[in-house]
């Protein structure tokens, strides 16, 4: 059973600083892993999404990373602003069977200090 | 503008009482499915469905049903609901099953008393 992990579970940073989200997934037989963010009593944004067969995505600030073998993702926040505080989830979408099945981490909860 | 829309956003119900939660995308994706949001659960997967009339089980589907009669809609039934079914409700879609994104609704609170 896919399990995954996001560490740290709430992070605090000064406003312009560049911060590393990380998540650990246990089953390497992934079709892709995608990024969200969710603001407070919202749904769920769409940030990136890597294919296993890519090692990285970047939109604007954004940076997301994969390693298969490792089982990791990391999303990358450069100058970070007030704005991105949000939690941001992170989710494996399982390979191969009848549902490839998205696995959501518990989330990193994000935030950004002026 | 494409999206994922769900009614209600917020609904406070008695046990017992049947509701439905509305889900419609007008993206023409083919995959839909309904999650369940708790503090320190985090999302899982209630149905599925992969196009017009199949449907199939998630992770947590004890207690509600969903049916596919048209591909823009994703109505999740709870025909008797309990206070263990409080929660927070997202319908997403996406493409097809594999490799696209899946695109989330706004949620539904629900609130069963």
């Amino acid at each position: 059973k896919q399990e995954v992990t996001q560490i740290p579970a709430a992070l605090s940073v000064p406003e312009g600083e560049n911060l590393v989200l990380n998540c650990s997934f246990t089953d390497s037989a992934i079709y892709n892993l995608q990024w969200f963010r969710q603001d407070p009593g919202k749904g769920l944004t769409s940030l990136l999404l890597i294919q296993s067969s890519q090692r990285e995505q970047t939109s604007g600030r954004l940076n997301a990373s994969l390693d298969k073998s490792s089982g990791r993702s990391t999303l990358y926040i450069a100058a970070s602003q007030p704005g991105d505080s949000a939690t941001y989830l992170c989710a494996a979408r399982k390979s191969g069977g009848s549902n490839y099945k998205l696995t959501f981490g518990k989330g990193t909860l994000l935030t950004v200090n002026p | 503008e494409a999206q994922v829309t769900q009614n209600p956003r917020y609904l406070i119900t008695v046990t017992g009482k049947k509701l439905t939660v509305t889900c419609s995308q007008n993206m023409n994706h083919e995959y839909m499915s309904w999650y369940r949001q708790d503090p320190g659960l985090g999302l899982r997967q209630i149905y599925y469905s992969m196009n017009v009339e199949v449907t199939d089980k998630g992770d947590v589907p004890e207690g509600y049903k969903v049916s596919r009669k048209e591909k823009r809609n994703f109505p999740l039934i709870l025909e008797s609901p309990s206070p263990n079914q409080t929660s927070l409700y997202f319908c997403a879609s996406s493409l097809a099953l594999r490799g696209y994104e899946q695109y989330f609704g706004p949620g539904t609170r629900l609130t069963v008393t």
